[in-house]
């Protein structure tokens, strides 16, 4: 169990309203991620962070935001959501001395 | 566009066989390569990972690299219904950001 937590686990949206996803680890790992999983495509990067207030774009960063704070929280906002995001969300951490990255539960978003 | 490929499947395996899976890479620099098994409704969970050429056996698992072929593969020996998920095979990038780019995946059905 890498401590990684994700809420809310399901959720119901409209389009074009804020959605923030949010991820939660106890490890005070310094590497955190989000993908978002569809099918026929696999895990796709959103965007990820290397310490607090350091973030960076992944390949489909279009449509998303995201904030790190605290190190132990990295928050997804879908600013106005559109019903292609709706996906399978998932939060990944790794370790600073190791590659491996460890992953979340998942959030399951849908944009009706 | 660098690129991580693997067949969609279904890949059916009898029980007790063994289970082979590939997957091919368009980056040559990657150094790193790790297997995921994703039971459905899940998140992907970390088996396997392997850094040099050559075999890396791990209980019933056994990965193999051939970095001048930009190929990874993963049998599964002694095949059981447990192991009926989707694998994803995942390759780290050669940036100082560890991140990862997934195949789609390949989803095994071991049959009774």
């Amino acid at each position: 169990d890498a401590g990684i937590t994700q809420s809310p686990r399901h959720k119901v949206t409209e389009t074009g309203t804020p959605v923030t996803l949010r991820c939660h680890q106890t490890e005070n790992h310094r590497y955190m991620y989000w993908y978002r999983q569809d099918p026929g495509h696999g895990l796709r990067l959103i965007h990820y962070s290397y310490g607090v207030k350091d973030t960076d774009k992944g390949e489909v960063s279009d449509g998303y935001s995201v904030s790190r704070s605290k190190t132990e929280d990295f928050l997804l906002t879908l600013e106005s959501a559109t019903s292609s995001q709706t996906s399978v969300y998932f939060c990944a951490i790794r370790s600073g001395s190791d590659v491996e990255q460890f992953f979340g539960p998942g959030t399951r978003l849908t944009v009706l | 566009q660098k690129e991580v490929e693997q067949n969609s499947g279904p890949l059916s395996v009898p029980e007790g066989a063994i289970a082979s899976l590939n997957c091919t890479y368009s980056d040559r620099g990657s150094q790193s390569f790790f297997w995921y098994r994703q039971y459905s409704g899940k998140s992907p969970e970390l088996i396997m990972f392997i850094y040099s050429n050559g075999d890396k056996e791990d209980g019933r698992f056994t990965a193999q690299l051939n970095k001048a072929s930009q190929y990874v593969s993963l049998l599964i020996r002694d095949s059981q219904p447990s192991d009926s998920a989707t694998y994803l095979c995942a390759v780290g990038t050669t940036d100082s950001w560890g991140k990862f780019q997934f195949g789609a995946g390949t989803q095994v059905v071991v049959t009774p």
